[in-house]
């Protein structure tokens, strides 16, 4: 069954440096999104991506950061100068077409800033 | 109450019951989704209702929506120690326009052996 992946599957960064965390999406899928959960909390839209731009973004999604499709499997999540409380698990997720179709989310990247 | 709220919060059942998880939601919607997230894990998608659906089925799973109400339900008949998880319903926004979800606070469902 075709699955979303995420890697890695832990990352501890020292506050102030960049991060990239990422994503294979479902090879067919065209809505591409990135979520985040802090420890407890419910989890959050962070932004979505639909033909090679960002349909969509939250109050979270601020200048620190950044999506990107560098070819035609990868989506990455960057975040330019990390924060302590930017340490959450994020999750990429896909979907297909139409406004009927299941999200698949991947098993999240864990994010720990030190 | 936001959109997408579960209740209740944490449900304690043994090992062959039935769980209810109950989830209330504020805007229109085209659909519901439910999932499930194992401690510390990922999000598995379990079923999408649509919003012109009332009941679906899918294995032990029965989830029912009612759009009058804002409400849906999900069933897991004859629990597992396995089905120990949090389960959480998401609406997407169809005013957004970018089909985001919108996720509740979730329900902890604890099944005793």
């Amino acid at each position: 069954e075709p699955e979303v992946t995420q890697t890695p599957s832990h990352q501890v960064t020292q506050m102030g440096q960049e991060v990239i965390l990422r994503c294979v999406p479902i090879s067919n899928h065209l809505y591409f999104y990135w979520y985040r959960q802090i420890l407890g909390q419910k989890v959050e839209f962070l932004v979505s991506f639909y033909n090679n731009e960002i349909s969509e973004k939250s109050e979270i999604f601020d200048d620190q950061f950044s999506v990107e499709r560098p070819d035609g499997s990868n989506f990455t999540l960057k975040i330019r100068s990390t924060k302590l409380e930017d340490s959450a698990m994020y999750f990429c997720a896909s979907s297909g077409w139409g406004s009927n179709t299941e999200a698949f989310f991947g098993q999240g990247t864990r994010l720990t800033v030190v | 109450s936001q959109q997408g709220e579960e209740d209740p919060q944490a449900l304690s059942i043994q090992e062959g019951e039935n769980a209810t998880m109950n989830c209330s939601y504020k805007t229109s919607i085209n659909n519901l989704q439910w999932y499930r997230q194992n401690s510390g894990r990922g999000l598995v998608h379990l079923i999408l209702i649509r919003s012109n659906e009332r009941e679906k089925h899918s294995g032990r799973l029965r989830v029912t929506l009612d759009t009058s109400k804002k409400s849906s339900s999900l069933l897991i008949t004859a629990s597992r120690a396995a089905d120990t998880a949090s389960y959480f319903c998401a609406t997407d926004q169809p005013q957004g326009g970018s089909e985001k979800l919108v996720f509740g606070k979730g329900t902890k469902l604890t099944v005793n052996p």
